[in-house]
């Protein structure tokens, strides 16, 4: 079966630019998962989502990013407007329910300059 | 919010070594541990999950014990090849059944 697919590979903006990424999950995983990785530390969950659903937003950083899956497939995440501190890699990631193996797809590497 | 911390946060070895890193945990107030494996511009890919005091999880060279009354989860590698050269993460799944929180990651550097 296909995995977790991510675009763009990488992005480079600059300060105060907006950006978003596109996530498409594994058929027919119900839970999706977004992660942020900054260089040097451990993923970090930033939101999960049930179908279409939130279940837990609360490492996100409401003022500045914001995520949707509306049809409960498909994902982006938006990052508005971007700090240096932003600079990272943002993972994709799905399992077929909530507790379940994750499946992650290969990142998106933000450099915010 | 689970702690989770890794150990060494980097590791030079020579093609054929074997090698051992840590992940450690203060509580074992948690469901299960995974550990996964990171490639450079890959995805990362699961390898062990590990839930009960003593379980031990072997795939190829590569195995995991788990300690949860002492706190660790050590993962090696036997005779470490080149390709091993990844981060390896460790993390824990919360009693929800839900959250995963990461450690660091140890990046193994495995020179031919």
């Amino acid at each position: 079966e296909a995995g977790v697919a991510q675009s763009p590979r990488y992005k480079i903006i600059e300060k105060r630019q907006s950006v978003a990424f596109w996530c498409n999950p594994i058929s027919g995983h119900a839970t999706l998962y977004w992660y942020q990785q900054i260089l040097g530390q451990g993923p970090k969950l930033l939101i999960q989502f049930q179908n279409n659903g939130v279940v837990d937003d609360s490492q996100l950083p409401k003022d500045r990013f914001s995520a949707e899956r509306l049809k409960g497939v498909d994902s982006t995440l938006k990052i508005q407007p971007a700090k240096l501190e932003d600079s990272a890699v943002y993972l994709c990631a799905s399992s077929r329910g909530a507790g379940e193996t994750q499946y992650f797809g290969p990142g998106t590497r933000l450099l915010v300059l | 919010i689970l702690n989770v911390e890794q150990s060494p946060q980097s590791l030079h070895v020579q093609e054929g070594d074997s090698t051992n890193f840590t992940c450690s945990f203060p509580s074992s107030n948690f469901y299960a541990l995974h550990w996964y494996r990171w490639e450079t511009a890959k995805s990362p890919e699961a390898l062990f999950v590990m839930t009960l005091n003593g379980d031990e999880k072997k795939k190829g060279r590569i195995s995991a014990t788990l300690n949860t009354k002492e706190g660790y989860s050590y993962l090696y590698i036997k005779g470490s090849q080149p390709e091993d050269s990844a981060t390896y993460l460790c993390a824990l799944r919360d009693n929800a059944g839900n959250m995963l929180t990461f450690g660091g990651g140890t990046r193994l550097m495995v020179k031919p």
